[in-house]
This record gives C-alpha cells, structure tokens and sequence, in this order.
C-alpha cells in the first residue's frame, strides 16, 4: 500500500514550457485534490474531483487544467508554464467527498519555473 | 475571512505536553475539525479529526468545546520529532461540503 504517489519530486521549466504532474493512489479513494504551496503561506486548493470523470476548480484554478479518467490518478497539467507558478505542489485524497474522512497527502512536486 | 485562527508559533520542552489552540468560531454543526502537521520538507500528515467529541488516536487528542468554536490539539508527551508546523482546518463553506482550507498554521518548536 503505497498511499499518495506524486512524480516528479522535482522538475525545472522554461516559461512557456508545458509539462504534466502526476498523482496516484492506491487506497481507493473517491476525493482527490492539488493543493500549492509557496514561502509564508499555508495551502491552496487549485483542483479537486469527487469521482472518475467529475473534476472541479479551487481557490486558484488558473492556469491549471485537470482530468479524471480513472479512481487511481488524478493529474495536473500546466500548459504554458510561469514563473508565478513556481511552488511546491502536493496531492491529497481521501476516502469519500466529506469531511468525516481524513485526507493523505503525498510527498509534493517541487517546481521551479525560469 | 479566515475560516480558523491559530497562533503563529508555541514552543515546548522534550516530553512535556503541548496544546495547540485552535479558533473556529464560525463553524456549523456538521462541519468536522481536522488537524494535519507538516514536517520540514515533507507533506502534510493526517494527524486527527473531529466533529463534537473528544477524539484520541495514537498520535495525539482532541479536545472540542462544548459550543464547537474552539479546539485544542494535545501532544501528550512532546519529542523532538514532533517539531512541525500544525494546522487546523475546516470546510470551506462556500458551496462544496469537501474542501479543507489550510491557513499559515502554528509552527511548533520543541526544545531538548
């Protein structure tokens, strides 16, 4: 039981480079979530999805797209990279759409944007 | 508009209990109260969640007020590898019941 998967650990882009970050999980889980996170600030939600094929945004969804086809992956594409998306990108799931479950993060994505 | 209010950092000694404040005076009743920490380069980690008893796990309790405004997460014995910036979340009520807001959290220092 690996929990949260997120690839790469870390990845450096030139502006305007696309580049995809991948999410996966092994538990099942029906809710999964990309949060990021830069210097002094606390986490903020950029997509979620409650299901295969169900994706919606979160506070800070531009600039981001996202897609479920399956339970297990929940990627997150940067299509024109800037340097303001430059953060470190953690993955969360949890078992169900409420907050009577609690969330497992993984290890995060460390992006650099030059 | 913040959804929980936590101080910025507390300190502690090496075995001695810690309690970590925790403000969520607008919460509603279905609402559960969720606590994660994150180690220093690491992800965020499940530490315990509630909604209006007192929770214990392995890791730590949680101490819910009777009016639900308040909670307090308690380290009964502190170590150093507790040392981690906390967080205490709640739903994001703006329309969805399953977002978790994290603010800038407490930022716990153990000492020796």
């Amino acid at each position: 039981n690996a929990g949260v998967t997120q690839t790469p650990k870390f990845q450096v882009l030139k502006t305007g480079q696309s580049m995809t970050l991948q999410c996966a999980q092994d538990m099942n889980h029906e809710y999964m979530s990309w949060y990021r996170q830069d210097p002094g600030m606390g986490l903020r939600l950029i997509h979620y999805s409650v299901g295969a094929g169900i994706t919606d945004q979160g506070e800070v969804p531009n600039g981001y797209n996202v897609s479920r086809s399956t339970t297990e992956d929940f990627p997150l594409r940067l299509l024109s990279a800037a340097p303001s998306q430059t953060s470190v990108y953690f993955c969360a799931s949890s078992l169900q759409a409420s907050t009577s479950y609690g969330y497992t993060f993984g290890s995060g994505t460390r992006l650099t944007v030059v | 508009d913040a959804k929980t209010t936590q101080p910025n950092s507390m300190e502690s000694n090496e075995e001695e209990p810690v309690h970590l404040p925790c403000n969520h005076s607008t919460i509603s009743g279905t609402d559960y109260i969720h606590w994660y920490r994150q180690l220093p380069s690491q992800g965020p980690e499940y530490v315990i969640h509630g909604l209006t008893s007192n929770v214990n796990n392995r890791m730590a309790s949680l101490a819910i007020a009777e009016d639900r405004k308040s909670s307090t997460l308690i380290l009964h014995r502190a170590t150093l590898r507790d040392a981690a910036v906390y967080y205490c979340t709640r739903r994001d009520s703006g329309g969805s019941n399953y977002k978790l807001t994290f603010g800038k959290g407490t930022l716990l220092t153990v000492n020796p």
